[in-house]
C-alpha cells in the first residue's frame, strides 16, 4: 500500500497517561498535516510540517500536544496527560507541496483514541 | 480565521436522482476547494477539487461549481447510486500552510 499509513489504528488509554501516534506519509510528499476529527464533525487542523520543519503549530489544542518529524519522513504526535476530551480520531494527511499546483491532501486511516 | 458552513446536514435521494451539497466560506483569500467522501470508519477520500481561477469542474457523475464573488461552492452528483451513500465534507484551503478548514459534513443516503 503506497498511501498514507498510521499506527496504531486504535488506542485505549487511561486519563493521565501519555500516548504517541505515528504517521508515514506518501513517500515523495514533503508536506505532512495532523488533524483531529470528533464524532459528527469535519477534521480540524492541528499542525503541519514542510520536510522536517514544523511551520504552523498555533492550532495545537494545548501545550500537552506536540508533534515531530525528525528526518522529514514519518511524524509522531504525542499527547501528554491525556484527558477524556482528547478522545477523537487523529488523522494524518500528506501533500507534495513542492509547487503551487500541489494542493491535494491525502489522508491516512486515522488513529482512534479513547481515554477512559 | 476561515469559516466554512455546509448545508444540508442530511440528504436523502432516490437512486438515479441528483444530489446537491452547498458550502460557503468566509476568507476571500481561500483559493482551493476540495470535496472529501468519508464512509463509516474509513479515511476521508478526495473525490474532486477546484481552484479559485476556475468556475466549474466535472468528473463523470460529479461536478463542483465555485462562485468567488458570493464565496460559495457546491457539489453536484448526478445519477446517484447506493454506493454514493456516505458523509461528504467540503473544505477551503488558505494561507502558506494550505491547511484545510472543513465544513461540518453532509450525510447522503441514496435509497434504492
Amino acid at each position: 500500500d503506497t498511501g498514507v499509513s498510521q499506527d496504531p489504528r486504535h488506542k485505549i488509554t487511561k486519563r493521565g497517561q501519555n500516548v504517541t501516534f505515528r504517521c508515514d506519509p506518501i513517500s515523495e510528499h514533503n508536506r505532512l498535516y495532523w488533524y483531529r476529527q470528533t464524532l459528527g464533525q469535519g477534521p480540524e487542523f492541528l499542525t503541519y510540517f514542510q520536510n522536517e520543519a514544523q511551520l504552523e503549530k498555533s492550532r495545537l489544542l494545548s501545550d500537552r500536544f506536540s508533534a515531530e518529524r525528525p528526518k522529514g519522513s514519518f511524524s509522531t504526535l504525542e499527547i501528554q496527560r491525556t484527558e477524556q476530551g482528547d478522545s477523537a480520531m487523529y488523522l494524518c494527511a500528506s501533500s507534495l507541496g513542492v509547487s503551487s499546483s500541489s494542493y491535494e491532501q491525502y489522508f491516512g486511516p486515522g488513529t482512534r483514541l479513547t481515554v477512559t | 480565521g476561515e469559516n466554512v458552513e455546509q448545508h444540508p446536514s442530511t440528504l436523502s435521494v432516490q437512486e438515479g436522482d441528483s444530489a446537491v451539497i452547498k458550502c460557503t466560506y468566509s476568507d476571500s483569500a481561500s483559493n482551493y476547494f476540495p470535496w472529501y467522501k468519508q464512509e463509516l470508519g474509513k479515511r476521508p477520500q478526495l473525490i474532486i477539487d477546484i481552484r479559485s481561477n476556475v468556475g466549474e469542474k466535472k468528473d463523470q457523475r460529479i461536478a463542483v461549481t465555485l462562485n468567488k464573488t458570493a464565496k460559495h461552492f457546491s457539489l453536484h452528483i448526478t445519477e446517484t447510486q447506493p454506493e454514493d451513500s456516505a458523509v461528504y465534507f467540503c473544505a477551503a484551503s488558505h494561507g502558506s500552510a494550505r491547511q484545510l478548514t472543513f465544513g461540518s459534513g453532509t450525510q447522503l443516503t441514496v435509497l434504492p
